[in-house]
């Protein structure tokens, strides 16, 4: 149980594009959803939190306008980047907590390499 | 944003070896997660410590919650190749909305 499943895996773009990366979870109903980027051979450093039904809560630094969450469901989160460029390629990866994981663990979903060309 | 100090940063070890490693910081923590990462993949939980002073095994992984709440270790025992790896360690402070912070991470290479 406690699946989280992203899509795409890996995705390339044109700059001043914008791409959209899918955060599941499978098996259980995720009351928040986390969005987190990391870059090569560093840690996870947290973007931005989003609760099912409300405004995503970004962290310092982060612009909401660029990196746009929506959180419509218990089992769909999507992270949006709008016109990206070069120096947004990163491994972006989400994690879901339910109603039973509050304020412990989370699970998170396999990443999403994204490269802007 | 904060992060956990993580030590050591790296280590080679030879397979069958003990791996211990730590994380630390300067304010308390209400849980401590240890989740390893492959290339390219997201992290995965390994352990879950929910109370200062427990000690917890996951096979042959043990992980302790610091008595201070400041701190918490990782141990491996006889290690194998598929302990490759990044480790972090991930925490919950008080008040701060369920948010995770993480640690710095510690690169495990395991040789035969």
């Amino acid at each position: 149980g406690a699946v989280v499943s992203q899509h795409p895996s890996w995705v390339i773009c044109k700059s001043g594009t914008s791409v959209k990366i899918e955060c599941r979870s499978l098996d259980f109903q995720a009351t928040t959803m986390f969005w987190y980027r990391q870059f090569p051979k560093q840690s996870l450093m947290l973007m931005a939190t989003s609760n099912e039904g409300s405004k995503a809560t970004y962290e310092q630094g982060v612009e909401k306008d660029k990196f746009l969450i929506n959180h419509a469901s218990l089992t769909l989160s999507t992270l949006t980047v709008t016109s990206a460029h070069p120096e947004d390629s990163s491994f972006y990866i989400c994690s879901a907590r339910g109603y039973w994981t509050v304020n412990t663990e989370a699970f998170f979903g396999q990443g999403t390499r994204l490269t802007v060309v | 944003g904060q992060q956990l100090n993580q030590s050591p940063q790296s280590m080679f070890i030879q397979e069958g070896e003990d791996v211990s490693m730590n994380c630390t910081s300067s304010s308390i923590f209400n849980t401590w997660l240890w989740y390893k990462q492959d290339p390219g993949e997201g992290p995965v939980l390994l352990i879950a410590l929910y109370k200062a002073g427990e000690l917890t095994s996951n096979g042959r992984l043990t992980a302790q919650f610091g008595i201070t709440r400041k701190d918490s270790f990782l141990n491996i025992s006889a290690s194998i190749p598929s302990d490759v790896g990044i480790y972090f360690c991930a925490g919950l402070r008080p008040g701060t909305a369920s948010k995770l912070t993480f640690g710095t991470g510690t690169r495990l290479q395991v040789t035969l």
